[in-house]
């Protein structure tokens, strides 16, 4: 059925290094996306969003890029740091009107010094 | 400000009992949002409410579960004889436009 999932379930990097977080989702008709972070014992938190009229947003440190084509999602992560380390979710708003929002199950980063 | 809270960040319930689940959004904030979040899993829609109207209710799991908003700011979760597999994570979320801020989330486990 229709879902957003992610292709890899851990990624180990060292610290200092660009990660690349990679989410696909299956609805053509999906309209805005959004990435968050959640560490251990914590709610997910807001990193950045794009709508799908754009195809890269960027913000501090972090990139988000939009192929719609191929209906692909990728969080890019520069210059990992130790705090970065958390399972990073792809969410997608399959229904307008409100955000009703669909996760994938996450990624989990890891960064070592 | 503050953000989104929740109470009780963690709660055990026996097999039956009735739990009351509470969500502090940040004020002002017309959209709120509950999900259940399973172990190793991204969160899952529950209900959504606009003010105090529950506008969407389909990822309700069973009608053991009830969600309120009265007066359109702090909502209750609540889920009547609970069952071992309500043991998750409900996270509470609010939105003034798009984004949704979450809550720390109340973890549940039913014994």
């Amino acid at each position: 059925g229709e879902s957003v999932g992610l292709h890899l379930p851990t990624l180990s990097v060292q610290e200092g290094d660009n990660s690349i977080i990679n989410c696909a989702y299956s609805n053509s008709a999906s309209d805005y996306f959004i990435w968050y972070k959640q560490e251990s014992g914590k709610g997910p938190q807001f990193i950045i969003d794009i709508r799908s009229n754009m195809d890269k947003r960027q913000g501090q440190r972090v990139t988000v890029l939009l192929n719609k084509t191929v209906k692909h999602l990728s969080l890019q992560i520069a210059a990992t740091q130790p705090g970065d380390s958390a399972v990073y979710f792809c969410a997608e708003n399959k229904y307008g009107g409100f955000q009703k929002l669909v996760f994938g199950t996450g990624t989990r980063l890891l960064v070592s010094p | 400000g503050a953000g989104v809270s929740q109470s009780p960040r963690y709660k055990v319930a026996k097999r039956g009992q009735d739990v009351a689940l509470r969500c502090d959004p940040i004020s002002g904030h017309v959209s709120l949002f509950w999900y259940q979040q399973a172990l190793g899993q991204g969160p899952e829609f529950l209900t959504y409410f606009q003010n105090e109207a529950q506008l969407d209710k389909s990822g309700l799991p069973s009608d053991r579960f009830f969600a309120e908003r009265p007066e359109g700011s702090v909502s209750t979760l609540k889920i009547q004889r609970t069952q071992q597999e309500d043991s998750a994570v409900y996270l509470c979320a609010s939105s003034l436009q798009e984004t949704q801020y979450f809550g720390p989330g109340t973890r549940l486990l039913v014994l």
